[in-house]
């Protein structure tokens, strides 16, 4: 079964440091990785979109690792802002329409 | 820039009534996608669609139906509402295939049957 597991569930960090999310796949055959970024009461913007051939790719702050041959990718936040407070999803594409979403870890950067 | 828009936000519906969620997009993409989100769990696929006058289900069609008579739209239909479709709802498109092309979200419609 195709399933994306997500770590941790929450996550709670002082503005000015870094966190590193987990993402965990079972999903195959694997297509691309995807991290969206959603805040409370509105929808995903996405982040990163990463293939199969990518092992980092940046946006901004925001840094995602993939290691597809452990089915594992990562997101690190560099230098947290209040405005990090969201969550955040990882999305795992298989089919030419189909993704497998995680469940999301909930960020809240505090004073 | 509009992007996806969905209306309404939020809605009470009674058990056993009807009701449309709408959902319009303005960049021209041909893919687009109903989705449910519910606590604790991931986004699951309700309906999608290539084109217009093209839609296939998803993972939980059930009690939802859809059509999409022009690029535009996209308006998911709730036929004789029950509890468990008590979700927040989004709307979504991509310019190519949910695989290969960005999704766009609307801000989501916040559903409850009672």
């Amino acid at each position: 079964k195709n399933q994306v597991e997500q770590s941790p569930q929450s996550l709670i960090i002082l503005e000015g440091k870094n966190c590193t999310l987990q993402c965990n796949y079972t999903v195959s055959p694997f297509s691309n990785l995807r991290w969206y970024k959603q805040d409370t009461g509105r929808g995903p913007v996405s982040l990163t979109i990463m293939t199969f051939s990518e092992n980092t790719k940046s946006n901004g702050r925001y840094t995602a690792t993939l290691d597809a041959d452990t089915k594992q990718s990562s997101l690190h936040i560099t230098a947290s802002q209040l405005s990090d407070s969201a969550s955040y999803i990882c999305v795992v594409s298989y089919t030419a329409s189909k993704l497998t979403f995680g469940t999301g870890t909930r960020l809240q950067v505090t004073l | 820039n509009a992007g996806v828009t969905q209306t309404p936000k939020f809605r009470i519906l009674k058990i056993g009534q009807s009701m449309t969620l709408q959902c319009t997009q303005d960049m021209n993409h041909n893919y687009m996608y109903w989705y449910r989100q519910d606590p604790g769990m991931g986004l699951k696929l309700i309906y999608y669609s290539v084109g217009a006058g093209i839609t296939d289900k998803g993972e939980v069609p059930n009690g939802y139906n859809v059509s999409r008579s022009t690029t535009e739209d996209f308006p998911l239909r709730l036929e004789l509402a029950a509890p468990s479709q008590t979700s927040v709802y989004f709307c979504a498109s991509s310019r190519g295939t949910a695989n290969t092309g960005e999704l766009f979200f609307g801000e989501g419609s916040r559903l409850t049957v009672l």
